[in-house]
């Protein structure tokens, strides 16, 4: 799987954007993003994924560059509850070998 | 319940002592895995296994085993117990279909004296 690169932390004001954003310059042709978050303690919760063409779910935004090379991981509207661990992960769909590898990921800090 | 369960949450053991970690997932994924996650630091896969009596290595895989004899379990093993082993220990489930999202359970608080 191809490893991902991402800002160890990023501040955001309650109610404002949450813009992350993940390089992953050796991602194949077949390799999906991931985006996983870590509230603390917890277990990590799939956020959303995507292949080439943008997402969107009632959690987040996922844009995708034209040549896949990086990812934004979009928070329309940031609250307390979201800050987090967020994970950038690039993974093979379906493959025999469905490895999922985390990497440090954003820690995400919200303030009031 | 349906879910994804580990036992025990707490572990306090002794260097050299054999420990399981247990890991029970009701919804038949076919995928199953382990992690470790140490103070400040991110999730590191010990193993992982696609389907029963199917496993293969992680990025950590020294020190731990791991069998699947049915679909729904996937013990980790530590057969001789060290104070490096002492971690955050996160089970995970993902069918093969759908969008592939990985449930994980609560996660094991392992002590190791």
């Amino acid at each position: 799987d191809a490893k991902t690169t991402q800002p160890p932390s990023m501040d955001c004001a309650e109610g404002r954007a949450a813009n992350l954003p993940c390089n992953h310059s050796t991602i194949s042709g077949n390799e999906y993003v991931y985006w996983y978050r870590q509230i603390h303690s917890q277990g990590p919760q799939y956020i959303i994924h995507g292949l080439k063409n943008n997402e969107t779910n009632e959690m987040a935004s996922l844009i995708i560059t034209e040549d896949r090379k990086s990812s934004t991981l979009i928070l329309p509207h940031a609250t307390l509850r979201d800050t987090a661990v967020y994970y950038c992960i690039v993974r093979i769909y379906g493959g025999a070998t469905n490895k999922l590898i985390f990497g440090t990921g954003t820690l995400l800090a919200v303030q009031p | 319940d349906a879910g994804i369960t580990q036992s025990p949450r707490y572990k306090i053991t002794e260097t050299g002592r054999q420990v399981t970690l247990m890991c029970h997932q009701t919804w038949s994924h076919s995928y199953m895995f382990w992690y470790r996650q140490d103070l400040g630091h991110g999730l590191r896969l010990i193993y992982y296994s696609a389907a029963a009596d199917i496993t293969d290595k992680g990025e950590v895989p020294d020190g731990y085993v791991v069998s699947r004899s049915k679909t729904e379990n996937f013990p980790l093993t530590l057969e001789s117990a060290t104070r490096s082993q002492t971690s955050v220990y996160f089970c995970a489930s993902s069918d093969t279909g759908g969008n592939l999202e990985a449930f994980f359970g609560q996660g094991t608080r392992l002590t190791v004296v």
